[in-house]
């Protein structure tokens, strides 16, 4: 079993929808959380970056990470056509150097 | 927002042949990384550092080898290309601990090996 698991998709959604993506992790020393956008034939650019539980919002982005359940979301509000792109979560424990990351999620908005 | 630069962005190139992808950065960041993704699948990573003449190998065997001679530059090399070596390579560089290390890619070098 992978250390952190996400959805792969595809997921296609309307223009203005709300989108929600979400991993799952096994490793409850994870302590460090981030998500990151990648268009295609790009690299991944940081989105989001939240530390323990709680949530974060950063205009139209909300992260949200519920160490209890060992699960992490990321919502879109008011989705845009330039929000598609490939979503990956990643994550790291306290003094670890490296990030695990999740496979992604490949997300379509369509107008 | 980072700077970090990666060259070739595409490279096609024959069987056999030596290849090094360049990678450098500005920020002065000590850690630096390699990453292989395919497209659509996964990243992982092959390489990183974590400062000068120090190099490490990644989750991922990989045929390349790298160096970090400067702070700024940690090229990528493959004596002998094949064609199983086609993929994406990401360059990526950290901060340290305040910022959770927070890691900060290139735009990627396609290669692809005929």
């Amino acid at each position: 079993q992978k250390e952190v698991e996400q959805d792969p998709g595809p997921l296609s959604v309307p223009e203005g929808a709300i989108v929600s993506l979400n991993c799952t992790y096994s490793n409850s020393a994870f302590q460090y959380f981030m998500w990151y956008r990648q268009y295609s034939r790009k690299g991944p650019e940081l989105l989001m970056y939240t530390y323990s539980s709680g949530n974060k919002e950063d205009g139209r982005f909300t992260a949200q990470v519920d160490k209890s359940s060992k699960y992490i979301s990321l919502f879109i509000r008011d989705s845009q056509p330039s929000d598609s792109a490939t979503y990956l979560c990643a994550m790291r424990t306290q003094g670890a150097q490296k990030l695990v990351f999740g496979q992604g999620t490949r997300l379509t908005i369509n107008p | 927002e980072a700077d970090i630069y990666q060259t070739p962005r595409y490279l096609v190139i024959g069987t056999g042949k030596k290849i090094t992808l360049e990678c450098s950065q500005t920020m002065g960041h000590d850690k630096m990384y390699w990453y292989q993704q395919d497209p659509g699948m996964e990243l992982h990573l092959i390489h990183y550092s974590y400062g000068v003449n120090s190099t490490e190998k990644g989750d991922l065997s990989s045929e390349s080898t790298v160096s970090r001679i400067r702070t700024e530059h940690f090229p990528l090399t493959l004596e002998s290309a094949r064609p199983s070596h086609t993929s994406q390579y990401l360059c990526a560089s950290s901060e340290g601990p305040a910022s959770g290390n927070t890691i900060y890619f290139g735009e990627g070098s396609w290669l692809t090996v005929v």
